[in-house]
């Protein structure tokens, strides 16, 4: 069975960085594509970013970039986002993904519960 | 940036009655529209990949068509755990790969 799960969210203020990780467990890692999608409280899905199977692929939305940046380490089943300069705006869950695709994008087929990032002052 | 603009925003239907939610794109996506439904407390979950291809364990009663900008999913039949967020998804050859803002599906 196919396990996603996320870690490393939490509270901070303005301009401060975090590193969220993703565990994956139940598939051949390497595989797939991953992403990271968020949804603020009570908001609606906003693709972030995503990187392709071996990671030399790699993919931002304009709102992140510059700041946030994806890789990954295949031998530990593991996705991270590091995550800089942040903002108020960035206040979400943060949803590691599983991409049904070896590529940076295609259908979101696993969805880890996420973890929660808050940035206030 | 590819705008998806879903409609209606709220939909309230009867149990056995058909739903039909729209997801229309600001510029061709080809066929590479996905479907999502979102449970209160739960992840989105895939329904509908390649506008038309039903996602693994998924009831035939949820189809999608289109192709371009005009997609449509279609809940035949609604029963009482249908009721949830349906989310669009586009995931054509440029990022950002950017979602609709839902429409929300209430069982009467």
């Amino acid at each position: 069975e196919v396990h996603l799960v996320e870690s490393g969210g939490g509270v901070l203020r303005p301009g401060g960085s975090l590193r969220l990780s993703c565990a994956a467990s139940g598939f051949t890692f390497d595989d797939y594509g991953m992403t990271w999608v968020r949804q603020a409280p009570g908001k609606g899905l906003e693709w972030v970013s995503g990187i392709n199977w071996n990671g030399e692929i790699t993919r931002y939305a304009d709102s992140v970039k510059g700041r946030f940046t994806i890789s990954r380490d295949n031998a530990k089943n593991s996705l991270y986002l590091q995550m800089n300069s942040l903002r108020a705006e960035d206040t979400a869950l943060y949803h590691c993904v599983r991409v049904w695709d070896t590529a940076a994008v295609g259908p979101l087929d696993y969805w880890g519960q996420g973890t929660l990032v808050t940035v206030s002052s | 940036e590819i705008v998806l603009t879903q409609s209606p925003g709220t939909l309230s239907l009867s149990s056995g009655e058909r739903a039909t939610l729209s997801c229309r794109a600001s510029q061709s996506v080809s066929r590479y529209l996905a479907w999502y439904q979102q449970k209160p407390g739960q992840v989105p979950r895939l329904l509908i990949y390649g506008a038309s291809s039903r996602a693994t364990g998924i009831t035939d009663r949820f189809s999608g068509s289109g192709s371009g900008t005009d997609f449509t999913l279609t809940i035949s039949r609604l029963e009482p755990e249908d009721s949830a967020v349906y989310y669009c998804h586009q995931y054509s050859s440029s990022p950002p790969w950017t979602f609709g803002h839902g429409t929300k599906v209430e069982i009467k």
